[in-house]
């Protein structure tokens, strides 16, 4: 099984600070990635698929890069409704989620 | 537009059964391969199950395969796990969570319902 993990467990910065969200991966998983963003009593939202793709209707704000084992999920200029638990999932060996970091408000 | 809504979630004792469904709306549901994703209360996420578009191939993930059965209706946009032999470790919010992609899939989950509560305890 392909492990993930997540750094920072939790990140906090102000609305209008950039946000560097890291994900590493146990194996290489080429660029078998997507990023989610998920609100207290809401279900995940897809931000990123294939490591640097943004899904429909997602700001530019949020990039996705990386490929192999490191990937980043940047967040440009925090919003105040950026703030929220972000996971990363790969897809490259079955499917598992890494545990997420949550980003708070400084 | 899209919607997904889950059903059949409740209390349930270990060893016992549990059949969760998962309506589909605003979208050609034959077209998409669909999965169930569980949550454990204030935890992170984990895979659960995965069915195709045309319900050929079925994949779970190892610690429930062989008790889980994940199937669809076509006819009526239904997508429904059967689960048996529950543990306490089953328990969590289950997702119905469609593929990006239409056909074969990629298995990135864009749309989600809003889940089903599933607690084992005795």
């Amino acid at each position: 099984e392909i492990l993930l993990t997540q750094s920072p467990a939790t990140l906090y910065l102000s609305p209008g600070e950039r946000a560097t969200l890291s994900c590493r991966a146990s194996q290489n998983i080429d660029y078998f990635l997507a990023w989610y963003q998920q609100k207290p009593g809401q279900p995940p939202r897809l931000l990123i698929y294939d490591a640097s793709n943004r899904a429909s209707g997602i700001p530019v704000r949020f990039s996705g890069s990386g490929s192999g084992t490191d990937f980043t999920l940047t967040i440009s200029s925090l919003e105040p409704e950026d703030f929220a638990v972000y996971y990363c999932q790969q897809r490259g060996n079955s499917i598992t989620f890494g545990p997420g970091t949550r980003l708070e408000i400084k | 537009q899209v919607q997904l809504v889950e059903s059949g979630g409740g209390v349930v004792q270990p060893g016992g059964s549990l059949r969760l469904s998962c309506a589909a709306s605003g979208f050609t549901f034959s077209r998409y391969g669909i999965h169930w994703v569980r949550q454990v209360p204030g935890k992170g996420l984990e895979w659960v199950a995965a069915i195709s578009y045309d319900a050929i191939k079925r994949e779970y993930q190892d610690s429930v395969r062989g008790r889980f059965t994940i199937s669809r209706d076509n006819s009526r946009n239904t997508l429904s796990l059967q689960m048996n032999s529950l543990r306490p470790e089953d328990t969590g919010l289950y997702f119905c969570a469609r593929d990006r992609k239409e056909d074969h899939g990629i298995n990135y989950f864009d749309r989600w319902g809003q889940g089903t509560v599933v607690t084992v305890s005795s």
